[in-house]
């Protein structure tokens, strides 16, 4: 089964923060996903990853950077942490380019404070 | 810009009954309709519908995608507690991109 680990359940931060979230695929998977869950707008993508150093935008990337420095890992940076940031993030893998279903950790809900 | 749009919103059955929960989508380049179950953490993969597989079916569970009217339905026959959780669903079109509804709240009462 593919494993996705998210590093953190639970994060509380505070406005102004630099925060990482981390996320590593254990299926030596191509694509890498970041979301963000909030109740009424559903999954919403931040940015995707299809191969190492490569990054692309997603909907809403603003206040976000990310980094994949190793195929296994992907990482999600809020610059400057604020308040409309705290949210349901959600890190997911898929096989290679246009493949589904994509593969879910169990998510990071951070608070800022 | 590619859009879900799921219904009801939420919906509170007693075990036993079925439920069908609805996917409308407007997708460019449209490639396949994916299901997701929601509980407490992590969405799980439920069924892939696409141009060549348009009906799935798993146990008490089943899927059609109506490609005419770009939606799909989703059907859970004899539900049981174990059922309550939020269904999503989401859209593949361009490259490995998903879009998602918002998801149905399902609620399973004894």
């Amino acid at each position: 089964d593919v494993k996705v680990t998210q590093s953190s359940r639970y994060l509380v931060k505070r406005t102004g923060e630099k925060v990482f979230l981390e996320c590593v695929q254990d299926m030596d998977h191509e694509n890498m996903f970041w979301y963000r869950q909030d109740p009424g707008l559903g999954l919403r993508l931040i940015y995707f990853s299809y191969d190492v150093k490569m990054k692309e935008k997603g909907d809403i990337p603003e206040g976000y950077s990310v980094s994949r420095e190793k195929k296994e890992r992907f990482s999600l940076i809020l610059e400057s942490a604020s308040t409309n940031q705290t949210s349901m993030y959600l890190c997911a893998s898929s096989l290679d380019f246009g493949s589904w279903p994509q593969h879910f950790g169990d998510g990071t809900r951070l608070s800022i404070l | 810009e590619d859009k879900v749009v799921q219904s009801p919103l939420s919906l509170v059955v007693h075990e036993g009954d079925t439920v069908t929960l609805n996917c409308s989508y407007e997708v460019t380049n449209f490639r396949s309709l994916l299901w997701y179950k929601q509980e407490k953490k992590a969405p799980t993969f439920l069924f892939m519908l696409t141009s060549s597989g348009i009906e799935k079916k798993s146990g008490r569970l089943s899927s059609i995608l109506d490609k005419k009217e770009l939606s799909s339905i989703l059907n859970i026959t004899a539900t049981q507690t174990g059922d309550s959780a939020i269904y999503l669903c989401a859209v593949g079109g361009t490259a490995s991109k998903l879009t998602f509804g918002t998801g149905t709240r399902l609620q399973v009462t004894l």
